[in-house]
């Protein structure tokens, strides 16, 4: 089955710094990269997603890269504000099909002001 | 209004209870499911129902039974509750064949004393 493995576990930046949390993935077959943000006391909640036919992808200061050869695909936050600050979590599916969401163990992002 | 609401929000109880958590998604969507997150933050698939039909069903005690009554609500049930069933435990639904972007309740949080 599926493993997805996420690094680091901690992330400590500054304010306005940049932050890249890597993840990679086992299974070949899947090809949904969804990235989810948890806030404490809340469920997680979609930030930005990638399927396997596009390599990146764009939305404000959050991108996400996917590279299918190595199995690796990464978030990267620009310009951080302490909002940021939450608990990251990297996934990886087979989309549409009976398989389910096998997610990695979390990056706790901390944005110093 | 919520999307995927979850009740109780917090739920402390003795070891031998059983106890049931609520879930309700008025997303209109057809795919369901629970997850346990334990202490260390590591998300889990438990359950998954599509159209109130079990389609995963991962290693789970047989203390764990899932109910759907209808496309729209997906209740947990607990007996004989243990120690180590203490966790939040998140619902979230999807809609297959359209996205595979899985909406999240806020949790409950179980406590077994």
């Amino acid at each position: 089955g599926e493993n997805v493995e996420q690094h680091p576990s901690t992330l400590s930046v500054q304010e306005g710094d940049s932050a890249v949390i890597k993840c990679t993935y086992s299974d070949s077959a899947s090809n949904y990269f969804p990235w989810y943000k948890q806030e404490l006391g809340k469920g997680p909640q979609l930030i930005i997603d990638i399927r396997s036919n596009v390599g990146e992808k764009k939305d404000q200061r959050i991108a996400v890269t996917l590279n299918k050869t190595a199995k690796h695909f990464s978030l990267h936050i620009t310009e951080t504000q302490p909002e940021d600050s939450a608990v990251y979590f990297c996934a990886a599916s087979q989309s549409g099909s009976q398989g389910n969401l096998i997610f990695g163990k979390g990056t706790k992002l901390s944005v110093k002001p | 209004d919520t999307a995927v609401s979850q009740t109780p929000k917090y739920l402390v109880t003795q070891m031998g209870n059983d106890k049931s958590i609520k879930c309700e998604q008025n997303l209109g969507h057809d795919t369901m499911y629970w997850y346990k997150q334990d202490s260390k933050k590591f998300l889990k698939i438990m359950f998954s129902y599509n159209n109130k039909e079990l389609i995963i069903n991962e290693t789970v005690p047989n203390r764990f039974s899932p109910k759907s009554p209808d496309k729209a609500h997906l209740n947990l049930h607990i007996n004989s509750l243990e120690l180590g069933d203490s966790a939040v435990y998140f619902c979230a639904s999807s809609q297959r064949g359209q996205t595979d972007i899985q909406y999240f309740g806020a949790g409950t949080r179980l406590s077994v004393l």
